[in-house]
Order: C-alpha cells, then structure tokens, then sequence
C-alpha cells in the first residue's frame, strides 16, 4: 500500500519568515495530494491540493509543488503569522471519489510553531 | 457553509462496553469515510461509504461495524471496546465523482 513520509516533525520559525514541508510518497498510481491544518481539538481542515497534472499551485501565501519523477510534493508557507501555529498534514490518495479509491494516507504531522 | 456534523464530541466508555458513532455528510456528498487518530499520530483510513454501499476498508478491526443509510449518514459501531480504542475519531466527506474530502470536528472516544 501507499506510504508517506513527512518532514520536518516540527519546524519552528521567525513571524515573517516562509516554512517549507516536505513530503514523499511511494505509490506511483497516487495521482491527488492534498495539505490539512490542524488544530488543536479540531478536525483537519483542507488548505490547498494538487493533482498530478500540475507542477505547482498557489493560493495567497501557501503554494506547493509536486515531482511526481521523484514522487516528492511540497508545502510553502510565506510570511508566516502566529496563526499559521499548527499541525500540518500531507496526503496522497489514488483515484476519483466514489470508486474503490480515494482513501487518504497520510504524512506523520509537522508541528509548526510561529513565533511573534 | 454547511460542514461536516459528527456526535457525540465526546465519549466516555468502559472496557468492554459498546459505542456508536454517527456522522452526518455535508448536503450533497454522497461518499463518507472514516479515520481513527490516535495521540500524537496522524489519521488512519478506516472505511469508506460510497452511495450507501462499502467502497474501501483499511485497518479496521472486526469488533467494528458500519454503514451508510438512505440519508446518506453514516454510524460506525464499535463493540467489546479495549483500552487501544480510545482516540479521534474522524468522518470525511465528498461530492459525487470528486476526491476533496472535508473532515468533521471528529468523535473523541475515552475508554476507562
């Protein structure tokens, strides 16, 4: 089955400063990766996601980009605020809902601590 | 906007004890799944609902149950409870044919 690995376990920076996780996979067939928030006593929340047709993809100061030779996809935070303080989450998953697929695996979690 | 709706949030049960779960899609989502987060750890797959039938299992063990109704909520059922249990537990929604999925504020689930 699907494997990822996520990196750094926890990443602490300077307010303003840009963060950057890394994530790998190791199922070719994964074809949509999408990056969740979470905080504490809180569900996931969906901050962006790309699927393996695209390279990169931006969305204010969060952007990620994908290598699907390497099969490595990134999370790019830029200008950081305390309230980007949080558990980050990457994810890889095969497939279209409503098939067999579309079953999220998910990276270890990156801490990130932001400090004003 | 509507999300995703799961009760109860909190849970307190014995060893042994049964629980269920319930958890209601965001209108419109067909496609419901399951995750169990343990302290400290990331998500895991448990099983999916696609158009009230079973689409994908992971690590689910056989002590639990779920399904999908005509309304498309769904219930995991969790029987002869241990200690191990005790973690979030997260449902997932998505529109028909898409893979977004959107999670709910999630079920913690305490066995004493």
């Amino acid at each position: 089955g699907e494997n990822v690995e996520q990196h750094p376990s926890t990443l602490s920076v300077q307010e303003g400063d840009s963060a950057v996780i890394k994530c790998t996979y190791s199922d070719s067939a994964s074809n949509y990766f999408p990056w969740y928030k979470q905080e504490l006593g809180k569900g996931p929340q969906l901050i962006i996601d790309i699927r393996s047709n695209v390279g990169e993809k931006k969305d204010q100061r969060i952007a990620v980009t994908l290598n699907k030779t390497a099969k490595h996809f990134s999370l790019h935070i830029t200008e950081t605020q305390p309230e980007d303080s949080a558990v980050y989450f990457c994810a890889a998953s095969i497939g279209a809902g409503g098939t067999s697929y579309g079953k999220l695996t998910f990276g270890q979690g990156t801490i990130l601590t932001v400090h004003p | 906007a509507a999300g995703v709706i799961q009760s109860p949030r909190h849970l307190i049960k014995e060893k042994r004890e049964t629980a269920t779960l319930k958890c209601y899609p965001i209108p419109r989502h067909d496609t419901v799944y399951w995750y169990q987060q343990g302290p400290g750890q990331d998500p895991q797959f448990l099983i999916s609902f696609y158009e009230k039938m079973q689409s994908d299992k992971g690590s689910i063990p056989d002590r639990f149950s779920a399904q999908q109704f005509s309304d498309y909520h769904s219930e995991l059922n969790m029987s002869s409870l241990e200690l191990g249990d005790s973690a979030l537990y997260f449902c997932a929604s998505s529109l028909p044919q898409t893979v977004t999925q959107y999670f709910g504020p999630g079920t913690r689930l305490l066995v004493l």
